[in-house]
């Protein structure tokens, strides 16, 4: 799976957008950009995934760059409840073959009022 | 959606003992599922993929022996942690590969904190 690099903390103000970014460069033509978020104490939730397309659903948007070398997950009005360790993870899917699910060290977000 | 279930959220025991952490699908079924560990301000470490009825992948470093894990079911997987020392404690946590009718890869439980005194 190719490996990620992510900021380790990041500030953001409740209500405004907080876009959390994610290095990827050697990412090989059949690997997704997934995002999972662990609140503090609990397992990790998923949140979105992406091929090459933007993709946006209720918790979040995924802008993934034309080159695929980057991303940027966007929470578009962050919330207290939004303070989490978000995890970007690129790697084939599961349907394709056995694989495992690996996490990188992620981004300590901090909501602030 | 689909729910992974652990139990207990929490435990305290002696050192030498043994504890045993159940993860369950409750709505799905479960052919794999993967557990790992997390240390404070740490990400998480994959220990060891379990798959139904067969014996389980271990990551490299962790003790087989040590970390027993059963996946007699598609809906139940339990780890052991045969003669826990307080080394041990840490937060340990579930995740089962979703059905692919669903958007997600894996669901993830809401993990057990194991404190060895």
């Amino acid at each position: 799976d190719a490996k990620t690099t992510q900021p380790p903390s990041m500030d953001c103000a409740e209500g405004r957008a907080a876009n959390l970014p994610c290095n990827h460069s050697t990412i090989s033509g059949n690997e997704y950009v997934y995002w999972y978020r662990q609140i503090h104490s609990q397992g990790p939730q998923y949140i979105i995934h992406g091929l090459k397309n933007n993709e946006t659903n209720e918790m979040a948007s995924l802008i993934i760059t034309e080159d695929r070398k980057s991303s940027t997950l966007i929470l578009p009005h962050a919330t207290l409840r939004d303070t989490a360790v978000y995890y970007c993870i690129v790697r084939v899917p599961f349907r394709t073959g056995f694989q495992k699910l690996v996490f990188g060290t992620g981004t300590r977000l901090l909501v602030s009022p | 959606g689909a729910v992974v279930s652990q139990h207990p959220s929490w435990v305290i025991c002696k050192s030498g003992t043994s504890v045993k952490i159940e993860c369950r699908s409750l709505d799905f079924q479960a052919t794999t599922m993967f557990w790992y560990r997390q240390f404070p301000k740490q990400s998480l470490m994959l220990m060891a993929t379990s798959n139904e009825g067969s014996k389980a992948t271990y990551e490299q470093g962790v003790e087989k022996d040590k970390f027993l894990i059963n996946h007699a079911s598609l809906t139940l997987s339990t780890l052991t942690v045969t003669s826990a020392h307080p080394e041990d404690s840490s937060f340990y946590i579930c995740s089962a590969r979703a059905p692919r009718t669903l958007n997600t890869e894996a669901f993830f439980g809401q993990g057990t904190r194991l404190t060895v005194v």
